[in-house]
C-alpha cells in the first residue's frame, strides 16, 4: 500500500510569516509529484507538477522543491497572507499498471491578519 | 464557465435508495475520474475513463457504476446505498491518460449524506 504523507497536519501563522510544509513518499516507480491548493467548498487547484530530481517550481509567492531519491518535497510560502489560507495536497503520480494519482491527507494552513 | 461542473452539489437520501451523479467537463479532456473524499479527508480514485473506456477500476463496491456516454460526461450510479457510502464525490479530468506532467482539473464536489 502506497503511503503518501504530509506534515504538519494543520500550520497557524501570522500575516507576514513564510512557512514551510513537507509531502513524504515512496521513491519507487515515482512517475511525478502534483501539489494542489485547495480553498474550503471549493474545487482542488493545481499548483505545480515535478518530475525530476532537484525540480524547483515557483508561482509568485509559492515555491516548491523536489527530492525524489529520499522521497520528499517541500512546499514554501514566502509572506504569508490570509488568502493563503487552504489546504494544501500532495499527491504522487504512480506508475503501476495505469497511471493515478495518490493523495496525500493535506496540510491545513490558516493565516491570520 | 465552469470547467468540471457535477450535479447535484447535495444529496440526501434514505439507505437503499438508488441515486446518480452527473460530471461533464468542457475543456475537452479526453480523461475523467471519480474520487471519493474519506471520513479522514483522503480522496481516493476510484474509477477512470479514457475517451469511454474505463482504465482505472480500484477496489470499490460494484454497487458503484460509473457510466460515460461521451468523453466529456462521467456519471456515477450508486445502487443500494448505505450509510457509508456518505461523502463528497469528486469528478476531474485530464487532458490525456494521466501522462506525467499532466494537471488534473476537479469539480466542486457532490456532498452525499445517506440517512
Amino acid at each position: 500500500i502506497l503511503n503518501v504523507e504530509q506534515s504538519p497536519q494543520s500550520l497557524h501563522v501570522q500575516e507576514g510569516d513564510s512557512t514551510n510544509f513537507t509531502c513524504s513518499f515512496p521513491s519507487s516507480n515515482f512517475y511525478a509529484l502534483h501539489w494542489y491548493r485547495w480553498e474550503t467548498a471549493k474545487s482542488p487547484e493545481a499548483l505545480f507538477v515535478m518530475t525530476l530530481n532537484g525540480d524547483e517550481k515557483k508561482k509568485g509567492r509559492i515555491s516548491a522543491t523536489l527530492n525524489t531519491k529520499e522521497g520528499y518535497s517541500y512546499l514554501y510560502i514566502k509572506g504569508s497572507q490570509p488568502e493563503d489560507s487552504a489546504t494544501y495536497l500532495c499527491a504522487l503520480l504512480y506508475g503501476g499498471a495505469t497511471n493515478k494519482l495518490i493523495f496525500g491527507t493535506g496540510t491545513l494552513l490558516a493565516v491570520q491578519p | 464557465d465552469t470547467a468540471v461542473s457535477q450535479t447535484p452539489k447535495y444529496l440526501v437520501t434514505q439507505m437503499g435508495n438508488d441515486k446518480s451523479i452527473k460530471c461533464e467537463q468542457n475543456l475537452g479532456h479526453d480523461t475523467m475520474y471519480w474520487y471519493k473524499q474519506d471520513s479522514k479527508k483522503f480522496l481516493k480514485i476510484m474509477f477512470s475513463y479514457n475517451n469511454k473506456e474505463l482504465i482505472i477500476n480500484e477496489t470499490v463496491p460494484n454497487r458503484f457504476s460509473p457510466k460515460s456516454p461521451d468523453k466529456a460526461h462521467l456519471n456515477l450510479h450508486i445502487n443500494s446505498l448505505e450509510l457509508g457510502d456518505s461523502a463528497v464525490y469528486f469528478c476531474a479530468s485530464s487532458q490525456g491518460e494521466g501522462h506525467v506532467r499532466e494537471t488534473q482539473y476537479f469539480g466542486p464536489g457532490t456532498r452525499l449524506l445517506v440517512l
